[in-house]
């Protein structure tokens, strides 16, 4: 199965201020079509994940656009522009190009 | 508007199989291209993708489970069925579905395993 590497576990930041997650997987998640399985997704507290971002890099329907996804081959990184209170949660990549779908372990995002 | 929910038997004891229903509304599971998808978590851990199926009733399993897992869906294509045979307490988890590609997710529901 491929492995997601998520780092850092934990995140705190204050609000406003400008974070970056990373993933790295332990294989290339570009697929044979041309697309790159790569998604990042929110779970806030006692709530569902959320999708944020698909294929890389495209925004989700009415996520807002502090948040941005970049990378591609093995290496993603999750950026917020402009922490706010809401966007405390855990954060997960997950990869769909590659049978079984396998997520990260988490970034936990505290607000100090 | 794309609604899911997950139901189940919220307890039962280990060795039993446990059977899962996803409700959904706001699409249909006979359009071309449709996946739902089950994933489950356990507390404070990272999330585990199931099983899904698709609109052609093609099931797709994670290998790990693979030999305890079916999948299936109703001739109305409103609900998909999970179920896992002799459960133990490492299948403790809240469980989701989700229509692919993962933009919409139930509420999900919590399982226990215990004597």
């Amino acid at each position: 199965d491929v492995v997601l590497t998520q780092t850092p576990s934990i995140l705190s930041a204050t609000i406003g201020q400008s974070v970056s997650i990373s993933c790295r997987s332990s294989q290339s998640l570009l697929d044979s079509d041309g697309n790159t399985y790569l998604y990042w997704f929110l779970q806030r507290p006692g709530q569902s994940p959320q999708r944020l971002i698909y294929l890389v890099s495209n925004l989700g329907s009415g996520v807002p656009n502090r948040f941005s996804g970049s990378g591609s081959g093995t290496d993603f990184t999750l950026k917020i522009s402009g922490v706010e209170a809401e966007d405390l949660g855990v954060y997960y990549c997950m990869q769909a190009t590659h049978a079984p779908l396998t997520f990260g372990s988490g970034t936990k995002l505290e607000i100090k | 508007q794309v609604t899911l929910k997950e139901s189940g038997p919220g307890m039962l004891q280990p060795s039993k199989t446990l059977s899962l229903t996803c409700s959904f509304s706001g699409f249909s599971l006979s359009t071309s291209g449709m996946v739902v998808s089950w994933i489950r978590q356990p507390s404070g851990k990272s999330l585990e993708w199931l099983a899904a199926i698709d609109w052609d009733g093609d099931k797709y399993y994670n290998p790990s489970l693979k030999s305890r897992l079916t999948v299936s869906k109703d001739t109305s294509n409103t609900q998909v069925f999970l179920k896992i045979t002799s459960v133990d307490i490492a299948d403790t988890a809240t469980y989701y579905c989700a229509q692919g590609p993962f933009d919409y997710w139930g509420q999900g529901v919590m399982v226990t395993v215990s004597s």
